[in-house]
């Protein structure tokens, strides 16, 4: 079954201490992304990934890190999270043309204390 | 700015009554427009989508949705609402620039009434 996954689903953090949210897809897409959730705002790019070893900021990237080592992951780091990244977070993945349709993930709920 | 506004933060409606969810979009070019669903606790699902051709494009779930140029709007509709069909639906576009960024609008919460 083709489909994006992320890990993990659910997930409670004190401020500062690291963590990694992973994504792996199985279509063999090349461009991948993250966005988080807000009540009242939206989906919002935080970074995306053209390809293997190629990332670049969205719109809300700072206190974010991602890497792209293999085609199939992208893990969203947060090296020293705070209460604003409380959030719903979202990896997308799609063919690499502009346009084409992304298949989300179910979704990873954070919440920094 | 560009930019997609949904108006309606919140529609309820009675199950098999009519559905319109408005969408409008700031952009000097045509985007790629999308609308997509996320049922509570779930990811989200792509219900249709437009590039070019034919402005009344046909999607899942009995949805559809009309592109108008000269109203920059992609509003979704269904003519018979079911309650399955409570989510909240986010309309978006892909733009110039990086890559396949979806810029979203902020979402419309329907609540179905039996």
């Amino acid at each position: 079954e083709a489909q994006v996954t992320q890990n993990p689903r659910y997930l409670i953090t004190v401020t500062g201490k690291k963590l990694t949210v992973t994504c792996s897809q199985n279509m063999n897409h090349e461009y991948m992304s993250w966005y988080r959730q807000d009540p009242g705002l939206g989906l919002r790019q935080i970074y995306y990934s053209m390809n293997v070893e190629v990332t670049d900021k969205g719109d809300v990237p700072e206190g974010y890190k991602v890497s792209r080592k293999e085609k199939r992951n992208f893990p969203l780091i947060l090296e020293s999270p705070s209460p604003n990244q409380t959030s719903l977070y979202f990896c997308a993945s799609s063919p690499p043309g502009r346009g084409e349709t992304q298949y989300f993930g179910p979704g990873t709920r954070l919440l920094v204390l | 700015a560009q930019s997609v506004t949904q108006p309606d933060i919140h529609i309820t409606v009675s199950e098999g009554a009519s559905l319109e969810l408005r969408c409008n979009y700031s952009y000097g070019a045509t985007p790629y427009l999308f609308w997509y669903v996320q049922s509570p606790g779930q990811g989200l699902q792509l219900l249709l989508k437009y590039f070019s051709g034919d402005t009344l494009v046909q999607g899942i779930k009995g949805f559809e949705a009309e592109f108008k140029r000269s109203q920059s709007s992609f509003n979704l509709r269904k003519p018979s609402v079911h309650w399955s069909d409570a989510a909240e639906y986010f309309c978006a576009v892909v733009l110039g620039g990086g890559g396949n960024k979806l810029t979203f609008g902020t979402g419309t919460q329907l609540k179905v009434e039996l």
